[in-house]
């Protein structure tokens, strides 16, 4: 199977910029969460989907938000940037058999 | 808010060498995973333990889970370059299916 795929890889844009990145899980995996990984704060769990539902939220601001297809395939937005939003922004899909998330690569973002 | 701590927070070993990482976290959990993440690039899953198991091993990784003691332990024996990496400790708890990550454990091999 193919792994969890992220686009784009980086991305540059500046204060006040919106932003939308894109994940596609595995193949039959229906749930798709995203983190946000820094230097200072670590990993921090974003939002969970799952069928087209956002299924858990974590502790972040409105800017961020996010949505699922029917295809599982899931995408998130951050409107009106701001130069901490500069991060790695990790997908992860999760399989029901065994509880284990697979992460994708990343979208490594900075915002000038 | 981090539920898992890993120590120590960097560790620098030989080659050939045994690396030792651990993890504390402050409630019950349903299951404990570590992740290993290359300079920058997403997490791959290393190995799921749940809270009945005490021991699980998978190939030159063991892993330990001590429910009593609220603690994990990951095990890398004989050591290589390309085990240079952080590793993470994440915890699942209540009903969630969501894993909460520690800071992770900075582990640099030098050949």
């Amino acid at each position: 199977k193919a792994g969890v795929t992220q686009t784009p890889r980086y991305l540059i844009k500046t204060r006040g910029q919106q932003v939308t990145l894109s994940c596609s899980p595995i193949s039959g995996h229906r749930s798709v969460s995203w983190y946000q990984q820094t230097p200072g704060q670590g990993l921090q769990f974003l939002f969970e989907y799952f069928s087209e539902t956002q299924r858990n939220k974590g502790n972040f601001p409105g800017r961020f938000s996010g949505r699922q297809f029917s295809n599982s395939r899931s995408e998130m937005n951050v409107s009106t940037l701001e130069l901490g939003d500069s991060a790695l922004y990790l997908c992860a899909s999760r399989s029901s058999v065994t509880d284990t998330q697979y992460f994708g690569p990343g979208t490594r973002l900075t915002v000038l | 808010s981090q539920q898992g701590e890993e120590d120590p927070q960097a560790l620098s070993i030989q080659e050939g060498e045994n690396a030792t990482m651990n993890c504390s976290y402050k409630t019950s959990i349903n299951n404990l995973q570590w992740y290993r993440q290359n300079s920058g690039r997403g997490l791959v899953h290393l190995i799921l333990i749940r809270s009945n198991e005490r021991e699980k091993h998978s190939g030159r990784l063991r892993v330990t889970l001590d429910t009593s003691k609220k603690s994990s332990s990951l095990l890398i024996t004989a050591s290589r370059a390309a085990d240079t990496a952080s590793y993470f400790c994440a915890t699942v708890s209540g009903g969630s299916y969501i894993p909460t990550f520690g800071r992770g454990t900075s582990l640099i091999v030098h050949p």
